[in-house]
């Protein structure tokens, strides 16, 4: 089945420190979805892509559409303690299809 | 209701019990999914409902799991004779439709099984 990659599992970085996390497929998605999951808590969906080459903000995120449709990135600037969370990547091949998680990246902030 | 909600938020049974999980969908919105996330894992799908269409069953582990959506709104996943490896956090997100913007997830229920 369709997977999406995202690593490293965990990333630790200092408060302050601008973060990047990619995702990756081995075939096409015609949406790209960025969610953060608190502890406790569901997933809660921060940034949607709808077209390849996409580049979308969202306050001190930024996430973006790769052009070959298999990849996308999200980036966090100026790190804060309340980034911590996991973050997880989602897409969708088709319009009427579910969306596919990638295991998530537990992210840390170290203050 | 405003947002997905999940009860219980925590079940403890013992190995062998049947459970019930329950989840309200935000008001209006035709597709529920359940997930289903394991430590290090990510998110399992398990089965998603659209509509009055037949379920979309393809992620449910075995024939222990099943679920149910009565009048197009309030969803039961109900895990029959659990095992330890059924314990996880079950999530169940609904979304006005198959190409809604995105999930909106409730909290989760996590099942611990002893």
């Amino acid at each position: 089945g369709q997977q999406l990659n995202q690593s490293p599992q965990s990333m630790f970085i200092q408060e302050g420190e601008d973060v990047s996390m990619n995702c990756t497929s081995s075939s096409i998605f015609n949406t790209w979805l960025w969610y953060k999951q608190d502890p406790g808590e569901g997933p809660v969906l921060l940034i949607a892509l709808y077209k390849a080459g996409e580049l979308t903000s969202n306050g001190r995120l930024t996430a973006q559409f790769g052009i070959t449709r298999k990849d996308s990135f999200l980036n966090i600037s100026a790190s804060i303690p309340s980034d911590v969370g996991i973050y997880f990547c989602a897409g969708r091949d088709g319009a009427n299809s579910k969306l596919t998680f990638g295991k998530g990246i537990t992210l840390s902030v170290r203050p | 209701g405003a947002g997905v909600s999940q009860s219980p938020s925590n079940k403890v049974t013992e190995k062998g019990k049947d459970v019930e999980l329950r989840c309200d969908p935000i008001s209006g919105h035709t597709a529920l999914y359940w997930y289903r996330q394991s430590l290090g894992q990510g998110l399992e799908f398990l089965i998603y409902f659209q509509g009055n269409s037949a379920p979309d069953k393809s992620g449910l582990p075995s024939d222990r799991f099943s679920a149910e959506r009565t009048g197009g709104s309030v969803s039961t996943l109900t895990i029959q004779r659990t095992q330890q490896e059924d314990s996880a956090v079950y999530l169940c997100a609904s979304s006005d439709g198959p190409g809604g913007y995105g999930y909106t997830f409730g909290s989760g229920t996590r099942l611990t099984v002893v």
